[in-house]
């Protein structure tokens, strides 16, 4: 299967931004979400895992769900900062013991 | 702290062969499975390989198998991977990545900076 997200999306400081992962086969509900903050020049980071389990240190601003009925994972920034400018990745489990990422979303706090 | 750092990126011909590591520290690196994860210039992230804890377990993204191996030596705390018959489509930055539980569980909890790799003639 594969993981679709928005190429970009932009937002204002201090507003909500959604940034949404549509798998293409099967259920999202079948294998966990994990979302990835990439910063230029930098390795990922982990923001949310399994779903909506955010590691510690990670601000609770950010939030992850699913939706069965979009079939879609969601990453939810809200009070947003312009340190959170970067790139998100989306990630999930094939059932197959393989990784599948979503292409990334460039997130523009302008 | 928790830290991985790669190396061992750099200019490669195509067809020819780069060997990879990465440095791990501040955990108990001979308890957790490993990735490998790339990044070309402008794209995604992309999976590549993962190697259980005692290296007894890899599965291989279909992109690579065949000419990738992933390997580790865990007294001396290092992943490897291993990479041959390379071509224009190999240029990334090379990540390798600490799984939190298991192989597949809970993501991929500590990354490190990357390395480059440019498969050029």
């Amino acid at each position: 299967f594969m993981l679709t997200q928005p190429h970009s999306v932009s937002e204002s400081p201090g507003k909500t931004v959604k940034i949404s992962c549509i798998r293409s086969s099967g259920s999202i509900a079948s294998n966990f979400v994990q979302w990835y903050q990439q910063r230029p020049g930098s390795g990922p980071i982990i923001v949310v895992h399994e779903n909506n389990q955010r590691p510690s240190g990670v601000p609770d601003r950010f939030s992850g769900s699913i939706d069965r009925s979009s079939n879609s994972a969601s990453l939810t920034i809200s009070g947003l900062k312009t340190e959170d400018e970067a790139d998100y990745h989306c990630q999930s489990y094939d059932g197959s013991n393989h990784w599948v990422f979503g292409g990334g979303t460039k997130l523009t706090v302008l | 702290q928790v830290q991985l750092v790669e190396s061992g990126g750099g200019v490669v011909q195509p067809g020819k062969s780069l060997r990879l590591s990465c440095g791990a520290s501040g955990f108990i690196f001979s308890s957790f499975g490993m990735h490998w994860v790339r990044q070309a210039p402008g794209k995604g992230l992309e999976w590549l390989t993962v190697i259980s804890y005692d290296g007894s377990n890899k599965y291989y993204a279909d992109s690579v198998k065949g000419r990738f191996t992933i390997s580790r030596d865990n007294p001396k705390n290092t992943l490897i991977l291993q990479m041959s018959s390379l071509s224009a489509e190999d240029t990334a930055i090379y990540y390798c990545a600490k799984a939190s539980v298991g192989l597949w569980g809970g993501g991929l909890d500590v990354w490190g900076q990357g390395t480059t790799v440019t498969v050029s003639s």
